[in-house]
């Protein structure tokens, strides 16, 4: 299995600033994950993020909003720019390993 | 893309007793994983099974790929089972562009 960390683990933001979230895993892995879970709801997926490359947004999420960085191939950041209260979630980075994807422990946003 | 439907929603149960989580999708699969949010918001790997049976001590699952559905097994409960129950499917592509797409969960509570 993989072991992924983030930090930060929580935070209160003000509405109109940016958050930047790291994740990172002990093993290398071609492509890192990261999905947003609003209150009560399921996980979406926000992008893929391949070392090397751009990431991969899905519809509705676009670069400006969550810029994504993958320096390298057990790294990477996650910016939620712009804050709205409607960024209040949690977001959580992920990783496919042997066909099994792994998820860290989270980053719960809260956006005032 | 695929859609993954999970049933019931919510499940109360007393401790001791068993439970059967459903988990229906719409098209073949590469992937399919069962997966345990806690209350403090860790998502859990329980199962990787796109296709047959597998058990883990007191949890077992089984995915029937022909008839798409999985089953989520959960016996003699305890409180330490409560939280949210996810199953995530990934479909098959001939453009290898398909993601795991998550189900809305099953909200299950143990009560003591």
């Amino acid at each position: 299995s993989a072991v992924i960390s983030q930090k930060p683990s929580r935070d209160i933001c003000q509405r109109g600033t940016s958050l930047t979230i790291q994740c990172q895993v002990d093993s290398q892995v071609t492509m890192m994950f990261w999905y947003r879970q609003q209150p009560g709801q399921s996980l979406t997926l926000i992008a893929t993020a391949n070392q090397g490359s751009e990431a991969t947004y899905e519809s509705g999420f676009v670069i400006d909003k969550f810029p994504i960085s993958r320096p390298n191939l057990t790294f990477s950041t996650l910016t939620v720019s712009n804050m709205s209260p409607e960024d209040s979630s949690i977001y959580l980075c992920s990783v496919e390993f042997f066909s099994e994807q792994y998820f860290g422990p989270g980053t719960r946003l809260t956006v005032t | 893309g695929i859609q993954v439907e999970q049933s019931p929603p919510d499940l109360i149960l007393q401790e001791g007793a068993n439970s059967t989580l459903r988990c229906n999708f719409s098209d073949s699969v590469n992937n399919l994983q069962w997966f345990h949010q806690n209350p403090w918001g860790q998502l859990i790997n329980l199962f990787y099974i796109p296709s047959g049976t597998k058990q883990n001590g007191r949890l077992s699952a089984t995915t029937v790929a022909t008839e798409r559905y999985s089953l989520l097994y959960i016996s003699s409960s305890q409180t330490t089972d409560s939280g949210v129950y996810f199953c995530a499917a990934e479909g098959i592509s001939n453009f290898g562009n398909e993601k795991l797409t998550f189900g809305t969960g099953t909200r299950l509570t143990i009560i003591p």
